[in-house]
């Protein structure tokens, strides 16, 4: 069974720094793997998709990782700002069906 | 496109009634899927489908049942809700790979 672990659970940084959000997840036979951000009461919006041949992906000042044979995949934000402050959750997809596992996500604020 | 839609957004329950929370697509996706949320934790998988006429279950399937008629709808029917039901649903659609969110149903059962 396919279990997702993120860390940290909370991060608080000021603005301008740059962070890195951590996923572990325990099965490697993934189909992709994918990042959301969740704002407050809000619906889950895609970021990024990673492949399961590819070693990462890039969008704007994010950019995802992923080592599928050790079951870790990061998602870097730079130059950090408050509009990022939201939850972030990962998500690797499974099978032909594409249904994703998620993470309990990293609670992120950026102080402005 | 009005993307995925769902409804109602907000609903209170007694114990023992039922419910219908409605799902729709005008993306012409083949997938649609089922999640709750409960506060402070991930996602998990309801239901899914891959196509009209297919559904199978995820996760977190008791209590629950879904129907899959049109490649647009998908909804998800509560029998007896109990409390442990409390939760915000999401529903979520795709044409491959890119799962696209819905602002979600919350549901209190009392």
């Amino acid at each position: 069974k396919q279990e997702v672990t993120q860390i940290p659970a909370a991060l608080s940084v000021p603005e301008g720094e740059n962070l890195v959000l951590n996923c572990s997840f325990t099965d490697s036979a993934i189909y992709n793997l994918q990042w959301f951000r969740q704002d407050p009461g809000k619906g889950l919006t895609s970021l990024l998709l990673i492949q399961s041949s590819q070693r990462e992906q890039t969008s704007g000042r994010l950019n995802a990782s992923l080592d599928k044979s050790s079951g870790r995949s990061t998602l870097y934000i730079a130059a950090s700002q408050p509009g990022d402050s939201a939850t972030y959750l990962c998500a690797p997809g499974m099978d032909s069906s594409y249904k994703l596992i998620f993470g309990s996500g990293t609670r992120l604020l950026v102080r402005p | 496109n009005a993307g995925v839609t769902q409804t109602p957004k907000f609903r209170i329950l007694k114990i023992g009634q039922s419910m219908t929370l409605q799902c729709a697509q005008d993306m012409n996706h083949n997938y649609m899927y089922w999640y709750r949320q409960d506060p402070g934790m991930g996602l998990k998988l309801i239901y899914y489908s891959v196509g009209a006429g297919i559904t199978d279950k995820g996760e977190v399937p008791n209590g629950y049942n879904v129907s899959r008629s049109t490649t647009e709808d998908f909804p998800l029917r509560l029998e007896l809700a109990a409390p442990s039901q409390t939760s915000v649903y999401f529903c979520a659609s795709s044409s491959e790979e890119t799962q696209y969110f819905g602002p979600g149903t919350r549901l209190l059962v009392l």
